[in-house]
């Protein structure tokens, strides 16, 4: 089944304590996106990489690290969280128009962040 | 510089009613557009999207949106409101074909009363 697998589904922190939320894709997308969900917000992007070792900052990048070192794989680091950083947060890949098929960004199921 | 704004947080109808979420954007180039639905606890699903080809375009579950550039609006419609449509739904734009940089409204919480 295609799907974009984001871990974990939850997790619970204290503040400056590195994490990282993983992200995997199994359907050789070039394209893959990170995205903050928060009441109100709707969904701010994070970073995003066109392939890889290629990244770009999106909208809202402070606080956050990302690496593209395979393609399948676009892990989020928090080097030291802080609670502002508490949030839903989402993968997403896609495969640029042109090529089949595409159906925009495919997200994973969300990683709901608390730092505490 | 890409935004798009979703008029009203919250819209309420009743079965069977006209389903319709307000959608405006604002693009320097032709833009994509898209509309996606989250259902609780999941993550977001492409219910259709534009990419110049047809202006009405046909989703998935009985959705479509009009493509208006003189009105700068992408509104999303259903003739018939069910139960199972109560999520919430993001517009969003892309200036690069949507999947580099896309920009989401903050959404629409669509309620159906029975």
């Amino acid at each position: 089944e295609a799907q974009v697998t984001q871990n974990p589904r939850y997790l619970i922190t204290v503040t400056g304590k590195k994490l990282t939320v993983t992200c995997s894709q199994n359907m050789n997308h070039e394209y893959m996106s990170w995205y903050r969900q928060d009441p109100g917000l709707g969904l701010r992007q994070i970073y995003y990489s066109m392939n890889v070792e290629v990244t770009d900052k999106g909208d809202v990048p402070e606080g956050y690290k990302v690496s593209r070192k395979e393609k399948r794989n676009f892990p989020l680091i928090l080097e030291s969280p802080s609670p502002n950083q508490t949030s839903l947060y989402f993968c997403a890949s896609s495969s640029p128009q042109g090529s089949a098929p595409y159906y925009g960004y495919t997200f994973g199921s969300g990683t709901r962040l608390t730092v505490v | 510089a890409q935004s798009v704004t979703q008029l009203g947080s919250h819209v309420s109808v009743s079965e069977g009613a006209l389903v319709l979420l307000r959608c405006n954007y604002s693009s320097s180039v032709p833009p994509y557009l898209f509309w996606y639905v989250q259902y609780p606890n999941q993550g977001l699903q492409l219910l259709l999207k534009y990419t110049s080809a047809a202006t009405l375009v046909k989703g998935i579950n009985g959705f479509e949106a009009e493509f208006k550039k003189s009105e700068t609006s992408f509104h999303l419609t259903k003739p018939s409101a069910h139960m199972s449509d109560a999520a919430e739904y993001f517009c969003a734009v892309s200036d690069y074909g949507g999947y580099q940089k896309v920009t989401f409204g903050t959404g629409t919480k669509l309620q159906v009363i029975p």
